[in-house]
């Protein structure tokens, strides 16, 4: 079946690291992949979209990876900061169609 | 520009009643999207509509139906709401389809069925 996981844990990390969010997908060939911030009590915020012939994006502290090899979509906030904690999701369409398909986010906790 | 309004922000309902989610975007896009956020479940999709005139079923429609009003609006509605239907609720909208781009979503509406 075509999965899209996410570690559920929450990442805790100290400020001014960085942080590097993982979002694995078995059973799909993506076109594209997108990540989005959600904060609480929130809609998601659209942040990157990477599509399948990139390697790496790159948005000012953000940075996101593609590997289609690995099924794998690295996203790294450098520089971290307390702002940036948020839950963060990963998107990506089902292969022929443009609906995204979102994975269930992970909990970034920035520490001051 | 307000982007995608949902209204309203929250609701309770008994089992067994009606109600009628709206959503409208003033991004002049194709495509619209309902979701639901169920906690430990992420987004889900239940409902969608390619172009004005269109709808078809997510991952998630059943005790749903919607209305693709104009290219504005898309309207959710449960027709006899049970308590497996509380949730927190996205309307989402983003350019043609077939050319992917990012969604925008509104800012939800929290139903709860008791």
């Amino acid at each position: 079946s075509q999965k899209i996981e996410q570690n559920s844990e929450a990442l805790n990390i100290q400020e001014g690291k960085t942080a590097t969010l993982t979002c694995n997908y078995t059973n799909y060939s993506p076109a594209y992949l997108q990540w989005y911030r959600q904060d609480p009590g929130r809609g998601p915020v659209f942040l990157l979209l990477i599509r399948e012939n990139e390697k790496e994006k790159r948005k000012e502290r953000l940075k996101v990876t593609f590997d289609t090899t690995l099924k794998q979509s690295l996203f790294h906030i450098t520089a971290s900061q307390p702002a940036d904690s948020a839950t963060y999701l990963c998107a990506l369409d089902k292969g022929g169609s443009y609906i995204p398909t979102f994975g269930r986010g992970t909990s970034l906790i920035v520490h001051p | 520009n307000a982007g995608v309004t949902q209204t309203p922000k929250f609701q309770v309902l008994k089992t067994g009643q009606s109600m009628t989610l709206q959503c409208a975007q003033d991004m002049n896009h194709n495509s619209m999207y309902w979701y639901r956020q169920d906690p430990g479940m992420g987004l889900r999709l239940i409902y969608y509509s390619a172009s004005e005139g269109t709808t078809d079923k997510g991952e998630v429609p059943n005790g749903y139906n919607v209305s693709r009003l104009n290219k504005r609006e898309f309207s959710l509605r449960l027709e006899s709401a049970a308590p497996s239907q509380t949730s927190v609720y996205f309307c989402a909208s983003s350019e043609a389809a077939g050319a992917w781009t990012e969604a925008f979503f509104g800012q939800g509406t929290r139903l709860t069925v008791v």
